[in-house]
Order: C-alpha cells, then sequence, then structure tokens
C-alpha cells in the first residue's frame, strides 16, 4: 500500500505566487486532514475534512483553501503565498471519527517562500 | 480548547540508560486520547504508543512505558535501553471523543541519546 503521499516533497515559491499541495490516500479513509509544522515547533491544523464534500476549519486556516471532491484527494491550495508560510506541511487520514483510530501521515511537503 | 504542553525543550541521556518526557495537558473531556510521536530527522511522523483516557493501566510498547496521571492532566513518556535510534524529536499529541485525525499537539522534545 501506498498510504499517503504528498506531492511535491520540496518546493520553493516567490511571494505572491499560488500552488497546490496534493495529498491522496488509498486506504479509502473518510477522515483527511493537513497540518503544518514551523520550525522548532509542533504540528498545527490548517484544515480537516470528515468526507467527500465535507471540510472545515482548524487553528491556523487564513491563507489556505482545501477541497474534496473524492474521498481519496485532498489537497491544500496556497492562494498567494507569504514568507509567514514557509513550513513543512502534513497530511494525515484515518478511517472513521473513532479518536483512537490508528491516523496515517504523508511524507512531508517542505515549502519555502522567498 | 486543548493545550499540550512539553515543559523540556532538549533532553539527553546516555545509551542504555532511561529517560522520561514529561507532557501536560489541558481539556474538559472526560474521554479522549493521548499519543507519543517520534520525528527522527526525516520529518516522518511516527506513532510510538497510544493511551486511552478511560483505561487506567498505563501502556507499554517494548521499551517505551507511559505514566498517565488523570487527575493530574500529565502523561510523560519513558524510554528504557535508550538507543542511538532514538534520537529524534518526541511529541505529545491530545485528540478528544470523535474528532477523527485533529490532533493538537505540543512543541515537542528534542532527545539525543549519546554513545
Amino acid at each position: 500500500n501506498a498510504g499517503v503521499t504528498q506531492t511535491p516533497k520540496f518546493q520553493v515559491l516567490k511571494t505572491g505566487q499560488s500552488m497546490t499541495l496534493q495529498c491522496a490516500q488509498d486506504m479509502n479513509h473518510e477522515y483527511m486532514s493537513w497540518y503544518r509544522q514551523d520550525p522548532g515547533m509542533g504540528l498545527r491544523l490548517i484544515h480537516y475534512s470528515v468526507g467527500a464534500g465535507i471540510t472545515d476549519q482548524g487553528e491556523v486556516p487564513n491563507g489556505y483553501n482545501v477541497s474534496r471532491s473524492t474521498t481519496e484527494d485532498f489537497p491544500l491550495r496556497l492562494l498567494s503565498a507569504a514568507p509567514s508560510q514557509t513550513s513543512v506541511y502534513f497530511c494525515a487520514s484515518s478511517s472513521t471519527g473513532r479518536s483512537g483510530n490508528t491516523i496515517y501521515f504523508g511524507e512531508g511537503s517542505w515549502l519555502t517562500v522567498v | 480548547a486543548q493545550t499540550v504542553t512539553q515543559s523540556q525543550p532538549e533532553m539527553s541521556v546516555q545509551e542504555a540508560e532511561t529517560v522520561t518526557l514529561s507532557c501536560t495537558y489541558d481539556t474538559s473531556e472526560n474521554n479522549y486520547y493521548l499519543f507519543w510521536y517520534k520525528q527522527p530527522p526525516s520529518r516522518q511522523m511516527i506513532l510510538v504508543i497510544r493511551q486511552e483516557a478511560y483505561k487506567q493501566q498505563n501502556a507499554t510498547e517494548n521499551r517505551f512505558s507511559v505514566n498517565f496521571q488523570k487527575a493530574a492532566k500529565s502523561f510523560s513518556l519513558k524510554i528504557s535501553d535508550s538507543q542511538l535510534g532514538d534520537t529524534a524529536m518526541y511529541f505529545c499529541a491530545f485528540i478528544p471523543p470523535r474528532a477523527g485525525n485533529m490532533l493538537t499537539f505540543g512543541g515537542g522534545t528534542r532527545l539525543m541519546v549519546k554513545p
């Protein structure tokens, strides 16, 4: 199984550019989420989805958009990149709303905004 | 809102010795889950151990065990017989019931295992 796949792994953007971080999972998981990890900090929730067509904001949603048109994919869009969005981004998925279920993380996408 | 605090930014331990990483959290929930994740330099998030709040017995996974004190809202991780491969960032995380994968993370503890 591929698990949770994130692309690209590395990206450099100029301020003001837009881009999409891709996340795909092949486990038929309903729950997917995006986190960011700034240097020396823990992960913070950006957006999450509890199923196709349903998304909601997490702790730090400003500057990001998401959509969930299929169960498998949960792309994260940066509308107008800013240096403050330089971070490592993680996508995660899990099967149901039960909090004890195993949460699968992607390998991370390293984004630098110059 | 939940908060998770790890008060030790950095720790070191000699190989083969035991080390304990601290974590406290704040919540009004009665049932929830707590996790410890390991993040090596590759940045991969690796689940180390999981504790369910309604279980009084402390979770163990091989060399890793927790000391869960629900009343004190404390959740420490003990690593026995430390190995060089244990060098990593360790994150404590909390999730309330029916919250899918919406974790709240602490700020992390950087652990260095010295030969």
